[in-house]
């Protein structure tokens, strides 16, 4: 069982539209992390959201964090070749801050095609 | 910037022989942890340092694997008589934040066993 999914596990989809990425969970995290992997390489850090209803911008990133810090959402807009690879949530969850020991999801892999 | 590096980047080994990475984490992160990652998957939490301390281990680490930080800075992680299923990539991060837990990862090692 997973205890963080993430939908749509693929998406593609034309230069231009928008998208959004739902990472869903039934437990509460402490913070929860965005990160994108490129093949072969290791995963880079996004974005980490801290507060139930908090929302970070990063250019045409918008990210989510629900009120009740079970889910989150990355919404991307007017969505470039560049945003192609692999997205990935990190939930640490409560009580877990002495290891830091970080739960993904199962990642989301994005294609933007020109 | 000096990130998170890892050594090798790629190897290939024949089924029972013995293999160790390296991972060199951020000079000033006194947290470094491994994980584990298998195509179309998120990362899986092998084990936790902090400083020259091993944490927690997961069961996923079984005897066949080991893993150290001898002086709190650079870590190794041996896998001894490899099998075909510990074909991964193989993701080293590091951290200074407790609280919040940002972890920055290497490029990973990518390990395939014949």
């Amino acid at each position: 069982t997973q205890l963080l999914e993430q939908s749509p596990q693929f998406l593609s989809i034309q230069e231009g539209e928008n998208l959004t990425v739902y990472c869903n969970s039934s437990s509460v995290f402490s913070s929860l992390q965005w990160y994108r992997q490129e093949p072969g390489e290791g995963p880079v850090l996004l974005v980490t959201v801290v507060t139930g209803g908090e929302v970070k911008k990063l250019k045409r990133l918008t990210f989510q964090f629900g009120d009740a810090r079970k889910d989150s959402s990355l919404h991307i807009t007017a969505a470039q070749p560049g945003d192609t690879g692999l997205y990935l949530c990190a939930g640490l969850m409560n009580g877990s801050s002495n290891t830091g020991k970080l739960i993904f999801g199962q990642g989301t892999t994005l294609q933007v095609k020109p | 910037d000096t990130g998170v590096s890892q050594d090798p980047r790629h190897k290939i080994t024949k089924r029972g022989q013995n293999v160790t990475f390296r991972c060199d984490p951020i000079s000033e992160h006194n947290r470094l942890y491994w994980y584990r990652q298998t195509l179309g998957q998120g990362p899986e939490f092998l084990t936790y340092f902090q400083n020259e301390a091993q944490l927690e281990k997961s069961r996923l680490l079984s005897d066949r694997f080991s893993a150290e930080r001898p002086k709190g800075s650079f870590s190794t992680l041996e896998i001894q008589r490899t099998e075909q299923g510990d074909s991964a990539m193989y993701l080293c991060a590091s951290s200074s934040t407790p609280l919040v837990n940002e972890q920055f990862f290497g490029p990973g090692t990518r390990l395939t066993v014949l």
